[in-house]
């Protein structure tokens, strides 16, 4: 079925950068692509970006153009989203995801709270 | 940017009661690539519906998607006491990629 984990919570101060990995396992780890998605507080899911596991060719939201790194590694079954130039309106849940096209984005990491606070 | 409008915001149920949620878009979604997700306080998204219809892994059939172009419905038959979430659709062919603002469901 597959299962993605996510490192721990982070907090962070304006202007500093986080990095947060999506371990997979239970699955073949090149067949899908990773998406990350964040929830800022109240509020809904947010797409972030996109890597092909296979390939690594990236899509990100021009929103994050900027300022994000998605890459995996693909000895050790992971992947990482890393943002810079944090601000504190990046607070929010960052969650990885099991993407592919026709399926959607079936399993999803349990979640990594990023904090942003001076 | 593909706008997926969803309504309504809160439908305030009681257990056995037949859910109808819509997924409004901007503009059509190529190939139905229209997916419905539950979220529950302090979880992850769980994926129900992938391709405005397809049942994902260990859904039961009391939840069902229909729709194409750029109108989508997701039916619940029967509430259960587990059903209480928010719902959101996310349109996942078009980059951006995006998600609906969600509906809340909640117990009356």
């Amino acid at each position: 079925q597959g299962q993605l984990e996510q490192s721990g919570p982070a907090v962070k101060k304006p202007g500093a950068s986080v990095k947060v990995s999506c371990k997979a396992s239970n699955y073949t780890f090149r067949v899908y692509g990773i998406s990350w998605v964040r929830q800022a507080p109240g509020q809904g899911p947010e797409w972030m970006g996109w890597t092909s596991v296979n390939s690594g060719e990236t899509n990100y939201a021009q929103k994050f153009q900027d300022r994000v790194t998605m890459n995996v590694d693909t000895l050790t079954n992971t992947a990482y989203m890393e943002m810079r130039s944090l601000r504190s309106d990046d607070t929010a849940v960052y969650f990885c995801a099991r993407s592919s096209l026709p399926d959607g984005f079936d399993v999803w990491g349990q979640g990594t709270v990023v904090i942003v606070s001076s | 940017e593909i706008v997926l409008t969803q309504s309504p915001g809160t439908l305030s149920l009681s257990p056995g009661e037949r859910v109808t949620l819509s997924c409004r878009a901007s503009q059509s979604i190529h190939g139905d690539y229209l997916a419905w997700y539950q979220q529950k306080p302090g979880q992850a998204p769980r994926l129900l519906i992938f391709r405005a219809s397809s049942r994902a892994t260990g859904i039961p059939d009391r939840f069902s998607g229909s729709g194409s172009g750029t109108d989508f419905t997701l039916t619940i038959s029967k509430l259960e006491p587990e059903d209480f979430a928010v719902y959101y659709c996310q349109q996942y062919i078009t980059s951006p990629l995006t998600f609906g603002g969600g509906t809340k469901v909640e117990i009356k």
